[in-house]
């Protein structure tokens, strides 16, 4: 079955220290695989995407992930983090029938 | 800017009232979806409208109806609230392909008491 697994549910980083926030995927094809963010009460933003080329890929807010195929990965990154990254972020792969499979979301939470 | 926009932002119904949730967007995208977003179970997806004129079931499609009533409008209808229809509900739409990205609205707040 395609899946997409989000295997922290909550991420602590220390203001100024790099994060990562993991994400593994299981779809059949090339991978499409995306990154969003959600605010308390609001809707999800887009952060990132990777179609094909680069496997580091760069988005909004100083947030990039890297695509390692052979892992089944999309990890998102950045290189120092802020108060204001604290969030829910969702992981997302299209799947064969190019609906969008959700990760269950992982809680970062950023420490002054 | 508008995007994607949906009403109502929060509703209050009674087991077994309906209503309807409204989404707009204004991006000339040709598909449009409505999820539901409960705790620690990510987004499910409803019904999707792949292009106007269309629409299929998705992940969680009963107790829901959709219309898609042009291309810049999709509309979801409860026909009779339950409880476990509590949720957050959000309206997306992207263009067809699959590298192409989906945007949210705002969403809106459900309860069913």
């Amino acid at each position: 079955a395609q899946s997409v697994a989000q295997p922290e549910d909550q991420v602590n980083v220390a203001e100024g220290n790099p994060l990562t926030v993991k994400c593994t995927y299981s779809v059949s094809g090339n991978p499409y695989l995306f990154w969003y963010v959600q605010y308390p009460n609001r809707g999800l933003q887009f952060l990132l995407k990777y179609i094909t080329g680069d496997n580091l890929v760069k988005g909004s807010y100083g947030f990039e992930a890297e695509f390692n195929k052979s892992q089944t990965s999309f990890h998102l990154k950045k290189p120092s983090a802020l108060v204001s990254d604290s969030a829910l972020y969702f992981c997302a792969a299209r799947d064969s029938n190019y609906q969008l499979i959700w990760g269950a979301g992982t809680k970062l939470i950023i420490k002054p | 800017n508008a995007g994607v926009t949906q009403t109502p932002k929060f509703q209050v119904l009674k087991t077994g009232q309906s209503m309807t949730l409204q989404c707009a967007q204004d991006m000339n995208h040709n598909s449009m979806y409505w999820y539901r977003q409960d705790p620690g179970m990510g987004l499910r997806l409803i019904y999707y409208s792949a292009s106007e004129g269309t629409t299929d079931k998705g992940e969680v499609p009963n107790g829901y109806n959709v219309s898609r009533l042009n291309k810049r409008e999709f509309s979801l209808r409860l026909e009779s609230a339950a409880p476990s229809q509590t949720s957050v509900y959000f309206c997306a739409s992207s263009e067809q392909g699959a590298g192409n990205t989906i945007y949210f609205g705002e969403g809106s707040w459900l309860t069913v008491v």
